[in-house]
């Protein structure tokens, strides 16, 4: 399967618990972003990074959460303290390096803070 | 700034009736793009469609299509001869020109589509 991985698929999580989430996009896009889906809404934009460079953030993205793309290829978020609110689908995407082509999203990691 | 709205946010129909799930957008862009994706209840979002701002012109592929309204900031999807299999939520997205964002995508809420046997 050569699309958009994500790792781990669900995760159950202790409130004030810190989690990591892995995606690694298809391997000739230099494109990366990640979204975050409540249950109910659309996704809404996090961050994106092309190549290595995080080139933007959003206002979402508050302290505690963190990303990272080393070498351009997987990223990784990590969410510390955790909190209830945090609960929500966390979706991967990548796409090629030519603009507005579509991005090709993988299955998510549903994160439940308890 | 950008805004998708999807107004409907359910729809059930019968299988094989005809369906059209509307789109209405919003962004001070004169460059921009909009796509539909489909996801099912595994939640992986699958790509449908991608249309520039420049090309108006209304797209058919198998029981899909779409109709691209400039004047009315619309882009809906209306699939013919609907099946159970069609049954997900759908979204309707909007980017804007290359820049500093990449392509980002503004999402609307959705429209949940059941097609009942």
């Amino acid at each position: 399967d050569t699309g958009v991985s994500q790792d781990p698929r669900h995760k159950i999580t202790k409130r004030g618990q810190n989690v990591t989430f892995r995606c690694d996009p298809i391997s000739e896009h230099n494109r990366l972003y990640w979204y975050r889906q409540t249950l109910g809404q659309g996704p809404e934009f996090l961050t994106y990074f092309q190549n290595e460079a995080q080139l933007e953030k959003s206002r979402l993205l508050s302290d505690r959460f963190s990303a990272e793309r080393p070498k351009g290829s997987f990223s990784t978020l990590e969410i510390q303290r955790t909190e209830q609110g945090d609960s929500a689908m966390y979706l991967c995407a990548s796409s090629a390096r030519q603009a507005n082509t579509e991005a090709f999203f993988g299955q998510g990691t549903r994160l439940t803070v308890v | 700034a950008q805004k998708v709205t999807q107004a409907q946010t359910e729809i059930s129909v019968v299988e094989k009736e005809d369906v059209t799930l509307d789109c209405v957008y919003e962004t001070r862009d004169t460059t921009y793009y909009l796509f539909w994706y489909k996801q099912p209840p595994s939640g992986e979002l699958v790509f449908l469609i991608r249309r520039n701002s420049f090309d108006e012109q209304n797209e058919i592929s198998g029981r899909y299509s779409w109709n691209f309204q400039k004047s009315t900031s619309s882009f809906n999807f209306t699939i013919t001869a609907s099946q159970v299999v069609d049954s997900a939520v759908y979204f309707c997205a909007l980017s804007e020109a290359p820049g500093v964002s990449g392509s980002r995508l503004t999402f609307g809420e959705g429209t949940q589509l059941t097609v009942n046997p």
